[in-house]
């Protein structure tokens, strides 16, 4: 059972477009929820992460936009590049001392020059 | 890759023959996982590991077994390969600090 959904699959933006990720969870125990991007053939990274107290992160051209009433949380990419062209993923850990995240299915970003 | 390397990076074996994929790390991390990565599917947590000889299952765990002898090691051993496992695995240790996870550049297994 999925417990956090992604959407949309896949995006396509042009160079200095915005791209917006969205994520949205059920399970209220969720207490921190990092973003991670991928290129092909390596592993994933994280990009940047939140903690629900807060409604908004942001490192550079990336920003989490956290809405805990709505149970839902987007990542924002401003002034996007070719070079921003990866698998985004979301997550969530559920609370706990293991650290185990549930993740997204994923979202294909590609930046058009 | 924060320490982490992932042995074979690449793997083509027949359905039913044992398969193990071996995870290392320098970072002297308390917490390691196993997921797999399949189009559609996202990460998926198959096993972790929180110390020495201290593992759990994940979501998908059936037809998987893991083992942790020592801090650097977490292997992962498909007893009877199956097509279904055909995958990317990934490896990834956590702080056990933070919620962080830190991920190896994955093993590429396909059971023909």
């Amino acid at each position: 059972q999925q417990q956090v959904k992604q959407s949309p699959q896949s995006l396509i933006v042009q160079k200095g477009g915005i791209s917006i990720i969205n994520c949205a969870y059920e399970n209220t125990a969720f207490d921190y929820f990092p973003w991670y991007q991928q290129f092909p053939g390596k592993g994933p990274a994280l990009l940047i992460a939140i903690r629900p107290d807060v409604s908004e992160k942001k490192e550079g051209r990336f920003t989490i936009s956290f809405n805990k009433s709505a149970k839902q949380f987007s990542l924002h990419i401003m002034d996007s590049q070719p070079g921003d062209s990866a698998t985004y993923f979301c997550a969530a850990h559920s609370g706990g001392s293991n650290y185990k995240l549930t993740f997204g299915k994923g979202t294909l970003l590609t930046v058009n020059p | 890759d924060a320490g982490i390397t992932q042995s074979p990076r690449h793997k083509v074996t027949e359905t039913g023959t044992p398969v193990t994929l071996r995870c290392h790390q320098t970072e002297n991390h308390r917490y390691m996982y196993w997921y797999r990565q399949d189009p559609g599917h996202g990460l998926r947590l198959i096993h972790y590991s929180y110390g020495v000889k201290d593992t759990d299952k994940g979501e998908v765990s059936d037809g998987y077994s893991v083992s942790r002898s020592k801090t650097e090691d977490f292997l992962l051993t498909l007893e009877s390969a199956t097509s279904s496992q055909t995958s990317v695995y990934f490896c990834a240790i956590g702080t056990g600090v933070i919620e962080t996870q830190y991920f190896g550049p994955g093993t590429r297994l396909l059971v023909l």
